[in-house]
């Protein structure tokens, strides 16, 4: 069964500034689709960067891109010119062409902006 | 384009109460499912279906049913709530080819059950 681990609970970075949060995953499948959700206290799950694993280029949506590495499975997402919006939990998510279309999550990191 | 919706935002019920989660997406997406999310931990697949007419359980089904009369509509229904079931609860929606298959959120019920 696939799993996604998150191993930062929680991560802060001064305004301006850029930080990265962590994202491991397990499967023995080729192709899937990863995803980075921003979850803010209004609870709304919103959707940051997504990245088909066939595809070598990182994906980027302005400040966010992210650090695809297939073999060594990780996916990392990097937030630039951290701004006060971008505080809330962060969540990765997997999603395998076998699978029943589930999204497999983490458990998230809670990104904190320090102005 | 109202996205996906949820209906209602909170609701407290008591223990054996039942009642129906409504959710409404009008992206004309074949995929719909429900999520439950739980402190400390990611969301978790209840039921889903890829069209109306077809659902099928995810990972934690016991305790809810759902219907796909329509493709606009999934409503998820709590026969007999138990505590065990108090969460945030989470519609998403979704196409299901072509490059196009992120998961739209609606803006989640939360559920406490006493």
């Amino acid at each position: 069964a696939q799993t996604v681990t998150q191993s930062q609970p929680e991560m802060s970075v001064q305004e301006a500034e850029t930080v990265t949060l962590s994202c491991t995953y397990d499967t023995s499948e080729s192709d899937y689709y990863l995803f980075w959700y921003k979850q803010p206290p209004s609870r709304q799950m919103i959707l940051v960067i997504r990245q088909e694993a066939y595809k070598q280029q990182n994906a980027t949506e302005n400040r966010f891109s992210v650090n695809f590495q297939k073999a060594a499975k990780s996916f990392s997402l990097k937030i630039s010119d951290s701004q006060l919006g971008d505080a809330a939990m962060y969540f990765c998510a997997y999603r395998g062409m076998d699978s029943n279309y589930q999204l497999i999550w983490g458990a998230g990191t809670k990104l904190i902006i320090k102005p | 384009n109202a996205g996906v919706t949820q209906t209602p935002k909170f609701q407290v019920l008591k223990t054996g109460q039942s009642m129906t989660l409504q959710c409404a997406q009008d992206m004309n997406h074949e995929y719909m499912s429900w999520y439950r999310q739980d402190p400390g931990m990611g969301l978790r697949l209840i039921h889903y279906s890829v069209g109306a007419g077809i659902t099928d359980q995810g990972e934690v089904p016991n305790g809810y049913n759902v219907s796909r009369s329509t493709t606009e509509d999934f409503p998820l229904r709590l026969l007999s709530a138990a505590p065990s079931q108090t969460s945030v609860y989470f519609c998403a929606s979704s196409l299901l080819a072509g490059g196009r298959e992120t998961q739209y959120f609606g803006p989640g019920t939360r559920l406490l059950v006493l």
